[in-house]
């Protein structure tokens, strides 16, 4: 069985300050992992993932996050937020082709002016 | 391209009352899912069709909760009688074909209070 473990509840930052998001996961096979942001009211959507390859994937808006075998993790990153990255973010993995997510319960990154 | 359409967006009802939920997923995507997703924690999911088949439904409280496919397009999953633990946020999502590493494209959910 597959599991997610985001280790921060709630992560407040300062505009313009770098933050980080912590993923761990477990899993006896290989893995996709893929983080995905929920706007208030809103649904999931998708902000990066890896499938395989290179271990840094990036985002369009900045976020990039990083696959590290050894540590079973893929934390995410962005070096200077916005208060528009205000949103609950989910780290999830899935074992291959079109299989179920499994999702961590979620972080809440409140960016503050 | 549209995306995944979902409604009614908000329901409200008395426990042991039957509510339904509507999805339409992208167009041509064979892979549909429904997740649950109670408040503080992330989805999880309670059934996957692939077409108008279910490919996993573990997880699915069969004494209460169906869904249907029939066409292999939209789907509808009903509640027979709810409770008060079903209050949550029912998220449909839509993938292509298995074999392809999953994008999955969520809806944005149906809000539903069981009071």
């Amino acid at each position: 069985a597959q599991s997610v473990t985001q280790l921060d509840s709630q992560v407040p930052v300062f505009e313009e300050a770098p933050v980080e998001l912590r993923c761990n996961y477990s899993s006896s096979v290989s893995v996709y992992l893929f983080w995905y942001v929920q706007y208030p009211n809103q649904g999931l959507q998708l902000l990066l993932k890896y499938l395989s390859g290179s271990t840094l994937v990036e985002s369009i808006n900045g976020f990039e996050a990083e696959f590290n075998k050894s540590q079973t993790s893929f934390h995410l990153r962005k070096p200077s937020v916005h208060i528009s990255d205000t949103a609950e973010y989910f780290c999830a993995v899935s074992s291959s082709g079109n299989t179920p997510l499994v999702f961590g319960k979620g972080t809440r990154l409140s960016v503050i002016a | 391209e549209a995306g995944v359409a979902q409604s009614p967006r908000y329901k409200i009802i008395e426990k042991r009352q039957s509510v339904a939920f509507w999805c339409n997923p992208i167009s041509g995507h064979a892979t549909l899912y429904w997740y649950q997703q109670i408040l503080g924690q992330g989805p999880k999911l309670l059934i996957q069709f692939q077409n108008n088949g279910v490919v996993d439904d573990s997880q699915l409280p069969k004494d209460r909760f169906s869904a249907e496919r029939l066409k292999g397009v939209d789907s509808t999953l009903k509640i027979q009688p709810a409770k008060l633990e079903d209050s949550a946020v029912y998220l449909c999502a839509s993938s292509l074909d298995i074999g392809h590493p999953g994008t999955q494209y969520f809806g944005p959910g149906t809000r539903l209070t069981v009071l």
